[in-house]
């Protein structure tokens, strides 16, 4: 079945240092792939969205490309700031008709440190 | 900017009582869900709805779950006889089209359960 793993958590930076978290996916169909954002206190929020194969999204210095040879979507920053500092979701949204309901992976904590 | 609110925000209940969740969608969606994760664990989906019925379950929303929207602005999650292993966080989200990765799930922040 469909299912998103994601690298454990948490994850540690100081200001300023470059982030990668991991998320690779199982999929029958083609489907779309997201990272959701949770800042303490809130609800999950959009951070990036990639419908198809190669496609990257970006948002906020956030950036994931869409690897189907790798089934992966993995999140990348180039200078993490303190703000940044939140649990971090994969999910997918299968295709083939399978409805609008997301899939996700287990959510990974950052902290980033001044 | 609009947003979806749930209330209440924390809830503690003995076991085998019913307890009812509430959220308020953004105001022109069509498409509702509620999801939950229970602490240290995945967000797992529950259900989701559309013109007044359910339109997918999954295999977790058993015959203690039911979902309603009894006005035009609330939609509710019930569990009819709470389980230890219900205790979770509960989201509720919408979106206004429910096409598979077109359109965005707006989240809530959540109604933590605790069941005793």
């Amino acid at each position: 079945g469909n299912s998103v793993t994601q690298m454990e958590g948490p994850v540690t930076l100081s200001e300023e240092a470059f982030l990668t978290i991991n998320c690779t996916y199982t999929a029958t169909g083609y489907p779309s792939l997201f990272w959701y954002v949770q800042y303490p206190g809130e609800g999950l929020q959009l951070l990036l969205k990639a419908t198809k194969a190669d496609d990257k999204g970006s948002n906020k210095g956030f950036e994931a490309t869409y690897r189907k040879e790798t089934t992966s979507f993995h999140l990348e920053k180039g200078s993490v700031q303190v703000s940044d500092s939140a649990v971090y979701f994969c999910a997918q949204t299968p295709g083939n008709n399978q409805g609008g309901k997301l899939i996700f992976g287990q959510g990974t904590e950052l902290s980033v440190k001044p | 900017e609009p947003e979806v609110t749930q209330t209440p925000s924390h809830q503690v209940t003995q076991m085998g009582q019913e307890v009812i969740l509430r959220c308020v969608p953004i105001s022109n969606h069509l498409y509702f869900y509620w999801y939950r994760q229970i602490l240290g664990q995945k967000v797992e989906f529950l259900v989701s709805f559309y013109n007044n019925e359910i339109s997918e379950k999954s295999e977790i929303f058993d015959d203690q779950f039911s979902v309603e929207r009894p006005d035009g602005s609330n939609f509710t999650l019930k569990i009819r006889s709470t389980k230890l292993e219900d205790s979770a966080m509960y989201f509720c989200a919408s979106s206004y089209l429910g096409l598979a990765g077109v359109e965005t799930q707006y989240f809530g922040p959540g109604t933590r359960l605790l069941v005793l």
